[in-house]
C-alpha cells in the first residue's frame, strides 16, 4: 500500500521564522495531496491540499509544493506565529482512492 | 453548527465489554469513514462507507463494526474490548467516495478510548 513518510517529527522555530515540512510517498498513482493541522484535543483540520496537475499552491502564510518525479511534497509556512503550533500531517490518497494514508505527523512548536 | 460531531467525548470500559461511538455529519456528505490514531498520533484509515460501499482496511479485527441508520450518520461498534483498543478515534466525512474529487475529507474532534 502507499507509504507516506514525513520529516521532521519535532521541529521548533521562533515567532517570525519560516517552517517547513517534508513528505515522501510511494504510489506513482497518488494524485491528491492534503495537509491537515492538529491542535490539542481537536480533530484534524485541513490547511491546504494539492493535486498533481499542479506544482504549488498557496494560500496567505500557507504554501505546498509537490515535485512529482521526486514523489515528494513540502508544506512552507512563513511568518510563523504561536498559534501555528500543533501537530501538522501531510496526507496521500491511497491507490483505490478510498481514503487517505497519513504521515506520522509533525509537532511543531513557534515560540515568542 | 457543527459540522461533524461523535459522542461520547471520553470512554473508559473495562477489557471484553462492548462499546458503541456515535458520529454525525451536517454536511450532507455522501460517504463517512472511521480512523483510528495511537498513542503516537498515527492516523489509520478503518472503514470508508457510502449508501453503496462498505471498504474496510483489511489490518481491522471484526471485532470492529460501522452501522449506519442513515446517510448522516455512521456509529461504530466494538465488541469483546481489548486493552490494545485504546486509542482516539476520529470519524469524517466527505462528498465524494472518492478523496479529492471534489471534497475535502471534514474531521470529528474524536473519541479517547480507554480500556482498562
Amino acid at each position: 500500500g502507499e507509504n507516506v513518510e514525513q520529516h521532521p517529527s519535532t521541529l521548533s522555530v521562533q515567532e517570525g521564522d519560516s517552517a517547513v515540512i517534508k513528505c515522501t510517498y510511494s504510489d506513482s498513482a497518488s494524485n491528491y495531496f492534503p495537509w491537515y493541522k492538529q491542535e490539542l484535543g481537536k480533530g484534524p483540520q485541513l490547511i491546504i491540499d494539492i493535486r498533481s496537475n499542479v506544482g504549488e499552491k498557496k494560500d496567505q502564510r500557507i504554501a505546498v509544493t509537490l515535485n512529482k518525479t521526486a514523489k515528494h511534497f513540502s508544506l512552507h509556512i512563513t511568518e510563523t506565529q504561536p498559534e501555528d503550533s500543533a501537530v501538522y500531517f501531510c496526507a496521500a490518497k491511497v491507490r483505490s482512492g478510498y481514503a487517505l494514508n497519513f504521515g506520522k505527523g509533525t509537532s511543531l512548536l513557534v515560540t515568542p | 453548527d457543527t459540522a461533524v460531531s461523535q459522542t461520547p467525548k471520553y470512554l473508559v470500559t473495562q477489557m471484553g465489554n462492548d462499546k458503541s461511538i456515535k458520529c454525525e455529519q451536517n454536511l450532507g456528505h455522501d460517504t463517512m469513514y472511521w480512523y483510528k490514531q495511537d498513542s503516537k498520533k498515527f492516523l489509520k484509515i478503518m472503514f470508508s462507507y457510502n449508501n453503496k460501499e462498505l471498504i474496510i482496511n483489511e489490518t481491522v479485527p471484526n471485532r470492529f463494526s460501522p452501522k449506519s441508520p442513515d446517510k448522516a450518520h455512521l456509529n461504530l461498534h466494538i465488541n469483546s474490548l481489548e486493552l490494545g483498543d485504546s486509542a482516539v478515534y476520529f470519524c469524517a466525512s466527505s462528498q465524494d467516495f472518492f478523496v479529492g474529487q471534489g471534497g475535502t475529507q471534514y474531521f470529528g474532534p474524536g473519541t479517547r478510548l480507554l480500556v482498562l
